[in-house]
């Protein structure tokens, strides 16, 4: 079956770096978009990142356009996040998202548990 | 703020029918179809109505989706315990390329 698994969240100090990676497994990875969203706490779901099946295409937030890098690794069946420059109001809890087409338009049927980024000092 | 518009929160008793709104605009609701998805504390987020009115299987038929002009809509009939939660409504916004999503609708049944 589908499955997601995201890692490598943590609490990190305002202005670091970090890198997401979300494991994919139970499907053909390199045929699906993938998308980034996040959940900060009190608040709504937010989008951040979509890749193409390819990753010849990106897209962003602009709350995050600049800061934020996504990325994949279709050899690997691994989806990426890099942020840097964090700040507090990037802290959440960051879910992958598979996509039901290869150019990321429609919906997402399967999400990971999410992992949780702390900006924090 | 929210790119499309939710109410913070609906209610009602078992049994009862509710209607939670979503609303939009030309580049988002008004061009594209709409999706919702359910959130438990916990647990990764659940598609429940795709394509403004499909439902996955495994959704109960209680659950139904439409969508007029700029808004759309997320019904439920025969309100149950279970289904107690955030709701978000999503749909992909041509001129921001990406999803955009309501700010959530916390669902209490009486």
């Amino acid at each position: 079956q589908v499955q997601l698994v995201e890692s490598g969240g943590g609490v990190v100090q305002p202005g670091r770096s970090l890198r997401l990676s979300c494991s994919a497994s139970g499907f053909t990875f390199s045929s699906y978009a993938m998308h980034w969203v996040r959940l900060a706490p009190g608040k709504g779901l937010e989008w951040v990142a979509l890749i193409w099946y390819d990753g010849s295409n990106t897209y962003y937030a602009d709350s995050v356009k600049g800061q934020f890098t996504i990325s994949r690794d279709n050899s690997k069946n691994t989806l990426y996040l890099q942020m840097n420059n964090l700040r507090a109001e990037d802290t959440a809890l960051y879910y992958c998202a598979r996509d039901t087409s290869s150019r990321g338009r429609y919906y997402s049927d399967h999400w990971g548990q999410g992992t949780l980024v702390t900006v924090s000092s | 703020q929210s790119v499309l518009t939710q109410p913070p929160s609906a209610s009602g008793t078992p049994g009862q029918w509710v209607t939670i709104s979503c609303s939009g605009s030309a580049s988002n609701i008004g061009s594209n179809t709409v999706n919702w998805y359910q959130l438990l504390p916990g647990t990764a987020p659940k598609l429940f109505i795709y394509t403004t009115k499909q439902r996955p299987s495994g959704v109960p038929d209680r659950f139904s989706g439409s969508k007029s002009g700029t808004s759309a809509s997320l019904a439920i009939s025969g309100l149950q315990s279970e289904d107690e939660a955030d709701y978000y409504c999503a749909a992909w916004d041509d001129s921001l390329n990406g999803w955009v999503f309501g700010g959530g609708t916390k669902l209490t049944v009486l």
